[in-house]
């Protein structure tokens, strides 16, 4: 079975841009949550979406969104691009149905903001 | 609000050097607890998923405990290879939360 897949891995942009980050999950699976990784915070967490609804939300300003589409792939946007948003974003996908169940990541987007 | 942190956060062994490392948590309610390694430039691979205080798990020279207030992953005669951060997250009961919560992680380096 293929694991999740992000593209484009890697990205330059400058501040004030914004940038579209793409998600594709494992075949059959519903549920895509996107986190952020930096050095100095870590992992954490953004949204997650399940059946095109988003169901739960992190501690992010508006300026980052997504949405999901029919066939589970999923799209993250960043507005207004700030130095800060410099990072590894990450999304995992599971099947959704059942809290506690596994999420598999995939290996990430890596976006530097000049 | 959940919380997770990792000890040390760094570790050197040397080969064979058995060891372990901690993750406490808090958490009001515990739907899962995980363990990912993470390769540099690479996305968290899973490891390991607990759910109750007493629950254990391995996998090769790995092998995952969990209490009601922390998790323990115990390294058994470590390889180079082994070399990786670990990270440890919750995820929290309460509606449809799917939210992680991580832990800074350890980076582990192993010396041949």
């Amino acid at each position: 079975k293929a694991g999740v897949t992000q593209t484009p891995r890697y990205l330059i942009k400058t501040r004030g841009q914004q940038v579209t980050l793409s998600c594709s999950p494992i075949s059959g699976h519903r549920s895509v949550s996107w986190y952020q990784q930096t050095p100095g915070q870590g992992l954490q967490f953004l949204f997650e979406y399940f059946s095109e609804t988003q169901r739960n939300k992190g501690n992010f300003p508006g300026r980052f969104s997504g949405r999901q589409f029919s066939n589970s792939r999923s799209e993250m946007n960043v507005s207004t691009l700030e130095l800060g948003d410099s990072a590894l974003y990450l999304c995992a996908s599971s099947s959704g149905l059942a809290e506690g169940e596994t999420q598999y990541f995939g290996p990430g987007t890596r976006l530097l903001v000049l | 609000e959940d919380q997770v942190t990792q000890s040390p956060e760094a570790l050197r062994l040397q080969e064979g050097e058995s060891s372990s490392l901690n993750c406490s948590y808090t958490v009001s309610g515990l739907r899962g607890l995980f363990w990912y390694r993470q390769d540099p430039g690479k996305g968290p691979e899973f490891l390991f998923t607990l759910y109750s205080a007493g629950e254990e798990k391995e996998k090769e020279r790995l092998k995952a405990t969990l209490t009601k207030k922390e998790s323990f992953l115990h390294i058994t005669a470590p390889k180079p290879e082994d070399s990786a951060t670990y990270l440890c997250a919750v995820q929290a009961s309460g509606g449809s939360n799917y939210k992680l919560t991580f832990g800074k992680g350890t980076l582990l380096t192993v010396n041949p």
